[in-house]
């Protein structure tokens, strides 16, 4: 079956740390783009970040400079760091694949709930 | 950076057309994508390169772009229409991604 779970969200303190990852199967992440897309509660969807089948990645400015995003290949996951995290980073996380051709995303995750607060 | 436009809310009485607009000085140059979110759930591609629809999307959901606005029509809306839906775009690079602030169509 083709599908993105993600998993790694958590409460955590303001200043804190968290890794999401996402595990794809039915298909590899290393041949498509990925990107994450975060939700704050009751509000609208965020671009994060994404990360090209040649290896380039692109961040949102909200989160330069904080966030990287990878993959692994072999495990066929995609993952994102998170530091210096912040109240307003609070949300749930999607990871999505991009679709074939231009820069939209056809296969979305059911997302994690990352909380940040002391 | 840009922007995409969306009215915030917009009902529908069963049967009848629902029309969901976005607009962007972007959107002459750039493709625009549709996804449906129902409470609870994650997106669903709805709608992609302005007027395609992916397979297993409903017949009644098509689309149709104008200079800087785009509009994806819901034709004869069945309760289950009744959802969150963000258009989305992106610069000519891929470099940085932009969705619109969401239309939330109510279905009477």
């Amino acid at each position: 079956e083709v599908q993105l779970v993600e998993s790694g969200g958590g409460l955590v303190q303001p200043g804190g740390s968290l890794r999401l990852s996402c595990a794809a199967s039915g298909f590899s992440v290393s041949s498509n783009y990925m990107t994450w897309v975060r939700q704050a509660p009751g509000k609208g969807l965020e671009w994060v970040s994404i990360i090209y089948s040649g290896g380039q990645w692109h961040y949102a400015d909200s989160v330069k400079d904080r966030f990287s995003i990878s993959r692994d290949n072999s495990h066929n996951t995609l993952y994102l760091e998170m530091n210096t995290l912040r109240g307003e980073d609070t949300g749930v996380y999607y990871c999505a694949r991009g679709g074939p051709g231009d820069w939209y995303f056809d296969l979305w995750g059911r997302g994690t709930l990352v909380t940040v607060s002391a | 950076s840009f922007e995409l436009t969306q009215p915030p809310s917009l009902s529908v009485s069963p049967g009848q057309t629902a029309s969901l607009t976005c607009s962007g000085d972007v959107l002459p140059q750039q493709y625009v994508s549709w996804y449906q979110q129902r409470p609870g759930q994650a997106p669903v591609l709805v709608m992609y390169k302005d007027t395609e629809r992916p397979a297993g999307i409903p017949a009644r959901f098509s689309a149709s772009s104008s200079g800087t606005t785009v509009t994806l029509t819901i034709s004869g809306v069945q309760a289950e229409d009744e959802a969150d839906y963000f258009c989305q775009s992106a610069n000519s690079v891929g470099t940085y991604y932009v969705f619109g602030s969401g239309t939330k169509v109510t279905v009477l």
